[in-house]
């Protein structure tokens, strides 16, 4: 079964840090881009970071750029957010996606993890 | 950045309508456009990429069409477990972009 499971959420303080990770599962995890999307409380999706497969191409929202990095492990079959010098702002469900280049489903988030909450509030 | 306007923000429909839901970019997006549907608490699913093409698995029901700006969905015939949140998203240029959502309700 594909699968996508988000851990590392919580509460943190203004100012603070968390990392977020992904698992990911059955399917060839570096044949992929991947992402993070999030979804602040009664709000709608925001895209945030996008990674190529082997990491060398990366994208950021302008709103995270310089606070958070995207990376990914291939051997593990994992994807990570480091988020530094979180905001209120930053306060959201993040969801982990794949994001396909391919015929399968072009340009899209075809497989989405369950979300992770992070509450930043002092 | 292409800014993604949904129309209606909300609609209010019976079982057996048909619903559409438009979406317009900022910009034209040659057809990189994707159709989510979200229900509460949960993550969202795929229905539609590249503007037409139904994701496997989809009910057919749903439908995408549209180039250049203008973009649209069509369920053909709502069903009871079709009352969620819509949403498109470009893929043509970063950063990717969302529309605001359409809240599809029971009328």
């Amino acid at each position: 079964e594909v699968q996508l499971v988000e851990s590392g959420g919580g509460l943190v303080q203004p100012g603070g840090s968390l990392r977020l990770s992904c698992a990911a599962s059955g399917f060839t995890f570096s044949n992929y881009w991947m992402t993070w999307v999030r979804q602040a409380p009664g709000k709608g999706l925001e895209w945030v970071a996008n990674i190529k497969q082997d990491g060398s191409e990366i994208h950021y929202v302008d709103s995270v750029k310089g606070r958070f990095t995207i990376s990914r492990d291939n051997a593990k079959n994992s994807l990570h957010l480091l988020m530094n010098s979180l905001r209120a702002e930053d306060t959201a469900v993040y969801y982990c996606a794949r994001y396909s280049r391919q015929s399968s489903a072009w340009y899209a988030f075809d497989i989405w993890g369950q979300g992770t909450m992070v509450t930043v509030s002092s | 950045d292409i800014q993604m306007t949904q129309s209606p923000s909300s609609v209010s429909a019976s079982v057996g309508d048909r619903v559409t839901i438009t979406c317009r970019a900022s910009q034209g997006i040659n057809r990189w456009l994707a159709w989510y549907q979200q229900k509460p608490g949960t993550a969202p699913k795929i229905l539609i990429h590249a503007a037409s093409s139904l994701q496997s698995g989809v009910p057919s029901r749903f439908s995408g069409s549209g180039s250049g700006t203008d973009y649209t969905l069509t369920i053909s015939s709502l069903q009871p477990e079709d009352f969620a949140t819509y949403y498109c998203q470009q893929g043509s240029t970063y950063p990717l972009t969302f529309g605001g959502g359409t809240k599809v309700e029971i009328k």
